[in-house]
């Protein structure tokens, strides 16, 4: 079975910092990784996703991540981090279900804080 | 944009009641997914679908229960409300094998229930 580990259930950083929100996966396949946002009682916004094209992507709100294989690891990074990005941060991972479709795995969440 | 619509965003309800809770999407997906959020434990699976009149447990189904009548409706029912089914209930639709990306979820806004 997949799983998602994300280091640390919170994470401060100051405005301007860089944001650094780590994600590490187990998959005995190439996996197919996932960052999503969600803002304070909003549902999940997809960030970006890997599905095995460029290792590095890129995705909304100035957000990029890469993909390591060697590290099982896919960490969320932004050079500098806005008021706006304080929310909570979800990395799952994706698996075919026994049923034939995609099922994602989710990680326990990082929640960004951005201090003035 | 693809739209997932969770009928009620607040509920408080009484140990006992029977609870409905209403997901409806616009896209045409073929899958739905009904997810329990808690703090400090991520998503967790509950139901799924992956066609009409089709659901496969997930993780964590005591307790509840779900219907799918309709392509575009998923409905989780918890028969008998408890105190540990406070949460915040989240749903989600994919494509479906021929249209899906990896796996990626489109969210509804959740739903708070407060069970007391």
């Amino acid at each position: 079975a997949q799983s998602v580990t994300q280091l640390g259930s919170h994470v401060s950083v100051s405005e301007g910092a860089l944001v650094l929100l780590r994600c590490n996966y187990s998959s005995s396949v190439p996996p197919y990784l996932f960052w999503y946002v969600q803002y304070p009682n909003q549902g999940l916004q997809l960030l970006l996703k890997y599905t095995s094209a460029a290792t590095l992507v890129k995705g909304i709100n100035g957000f990029e991540a890469e993909f390591k294989k060697s590290e099982t690891s896919f960490h969320l990074t932004k050079p500098s981090a806005h008021m706006s990005d304080a929310a909570e941060y979800f990395c799952a991972v994706s698996d075919l279900s026994g049923a034939g479709s995609y099922q994602l795995t989710f990680g326990k969440g990082t929640k960004l804080s951005v201090i003035p | 944009d693809v739209k997932v619509t969770q009928s009620s965003r607040y509920l408080v309800k009484r140990t006992g009641e029977k609870v409905f809770l209403e997901c409806v999407q616009d896209m045409d997906h073929e899958n739905m997914f009904w997810y329990r959020q808690d703090p400090g434990l991520g998503l967790r699976l509950i139901y799924f679908s992956y066609d009409v009149k089709m659901k496969e447990k997930g993780d964590i189904p005591e307790g509840y229960s779900v219907s799918r009548e309709k392509k575009e409706r998923f409905s989780l029912i918890l028969e008998s409300a408890s105190t540990n089914q406070t949460s915040m209930y989240l749903c989600a639709s994919s494509p479906g094998l021929a249209g899906e990306v990896a796996g990626e979820l489109f969210f509804g806004e959740g739903s708070r229930l407060t069970v007391l």
